[in-house]
């Protein structure tokens, strides 16, 4: 089965660059695509096709590919940014989806 | 600007079908895009349960594939899942959310705000 691994937890203090990264096999042949998830709160869609911004996420947010790993960049982190993280793609014929594990980012 | 809500029983029974309806308001299901849905057990992570498209096809998680069965309702604008024999590892809070990219690359641009569904006698 295909999967998507990210590190549990990623702390960050503010004002500090976090990188969260997702890897998974298929990553090189399918878009990634990252979610952020506050407690109580549906999954909003960050950044899809692996580095594009959904309308009104700050330029702060930013995403990346390089092989079978996609990473997930917060520059000056915030506050307010304190939240789970998931990747999510498909697998290579795009049937079916799949999630990654989410990390949890804290700012100390 | 599309809004999704997810409606269903508050409590399913071990062995039981839980069933959830999405209810779609400002965009019309019959104009195109896939619908499907996703589930959080409680401080767990996201699991893709299943997707479906105005047609009535579908695909879903071949973990669940023997439960899951979804449908579409374009009359209503609403769109089903049914899981069925649940048990306690069941329990979750159910999202019902828009698909975009298709079958090539599915992703979810738009979410209901999720209904805790417990699973108990």
């Amino acid at each position: 089965s295909y999967e998507l691994t990210q590190p549990p937890s990623v702390s960050v203090s503010p004002g500090q660059t976090a990188r969260i990264t997702c890897s998974g096999g298929a990553l090189p042949k399918q878009y990634a695509y990252w979610y952020q998830q506050k407690p109580g709160q549906a999954p909003l869609l960050m950044v899809y096709r692996d580095s594009e911004r959904s309308s009104g996420i700050p330029e702060r947010f930013s995403g990346s590919s390089s092989g079978t790993t996609v990473t997930l960049t917060i520059s000056t982190v915030q506050a307010e940014d304190e939240a789970d993280y998931y990747c999510q793609s498909a697998d290579s014929s795009g049937t079916y989806v799949i999630f990654g594990g989410g990390t949890k980012l804290t700012v100390l | 600007q599309v809004h999704l809500q997810e409606s269903g029983p508050g409590l399913v029974k071990p062995s039981e079908t839980l069933s959830l309806t999405c209810t779609v308001s400002g965009y019309s299901i019959n104009s195109g895009y896939y619908w499907g849905w996703v589930r959080q057990p409680p401080g767990r992570g996201l699991e893709w349960l299943g997707t479906t498209f105005r047609s009535g096809s579908t695909s879903v998680n071949p973990s669940l594939k023997s439960r899951v069965t979804l449908s579409v309702d374009t009359s209503k604008n609403q769109f089903s899942l049914n899981l069925s024999s649940v048990t306690a590892a069941d329990t979750a809070i159910y999202y019902c959310a828009r698909v975009l990219g298709g079958t090539t690359s599915p992703h979810f641009d738009s979410w209901g705000q999720g209904t805790l569904v417990p699973v108990s006698s």
